[in-house]
């Protein structure tokens, strides 16, 4: 089992919808939750990050997180074009693991 | 505030030869972390520094990759001798503290084996 794992994709959502995007981790002890950005090329870029259960929210992203379950989201609200990007889950226990990413793709 | 910077930006070798990496982490950032992220791929951690120490180095292939950091600030990934394999995105980040801070990743060299 991956410690951290990410559906592949790609998420295709059309422009203005709501993207979501989900991510589960297996170490109970992980403490720090991140989602990073990153576009074709370019090197992952921080966009949000969570370490207490429940909802928060930053503009149009909300990120979401449930240890109970082992479980985090990021929830992209009135997609646009430019969200188009593969979205990196990180979870931080000691170190920085990643998943393998989701691309997202959001259609004009 | 200037952010991580790494050089070369890209790098192309023969396999056997070596290659060296190096990171400027912001400043102030105790934490110094190298990932290597093949394409489609998520970064995987190489190896985390805590100031010049060492304190997870449990992925990094040992017999042809080495690291350092002096004085707890720049940190060198070197790769010797290079296989076709190692063909990859080499990120160095870095982070004010262990834990519980978010990191903040270089460009990144693209290193290609031929």
């Amino acid at each position: 089992q991956k410690e951290v794992e990410q559906n592949s994709g790609p998420l295709s959502v059309p422009e203005g919808a709501i993207a979501s995007l989900n991510c589960t981790y297996s170490d109970r002890g992980s403490q720090s939750f991140f989602w990073y950005r990153q576009y074709s090329g370019k090197s992952p870029e921080l966009i949000m990050f969570i370490y207490s259960n429940g909802d928060k929210e930053d503009g149009r992203f909300t990120a979401q997180l449930n240890k109970a379950s082992q479980y985090v989201s990021l929830l992209i609200r009135d997609s646009q074009p430019s969200d188009s990007a593969t979205y990196l889950c990180a979870v931080e226990g000691g170190k920085l693991i990643f998943g393998q990413g989701t691309e997202l793709s959001v259609k004009p | 505030e200037a952010g991580v910077v790494q050089s070369p930006r890209y790098k192309i070798i023969e396999k056997k030869q070596p290659v060296a990496f190096w990171c400027n982490p912001i400043s102030g950032h105790n934490t110094l972390y190298w990932y290597r992220q093949n394409l489609g791929q998520g970064p995987e951690l190489l190896i985390r520094y805590e100031n010049e120490e060492a304190v997870d180095d449990s992925q990094l292939p040992k017999d042809r990759f080495s690291a350092e950091r002096l004085k707890g600030v720049d940190s060198t990934l070197k790769i010797q001798p290079a296989e076709l394999g190692d063909s990859a995105v080499y990120l160095c980040a870095s982070s004010q503290r262990g834990g519980n801070t978010e990191a903040f990743f270089g460009q990144g060299t693209r290193l290609t084996v031929v």
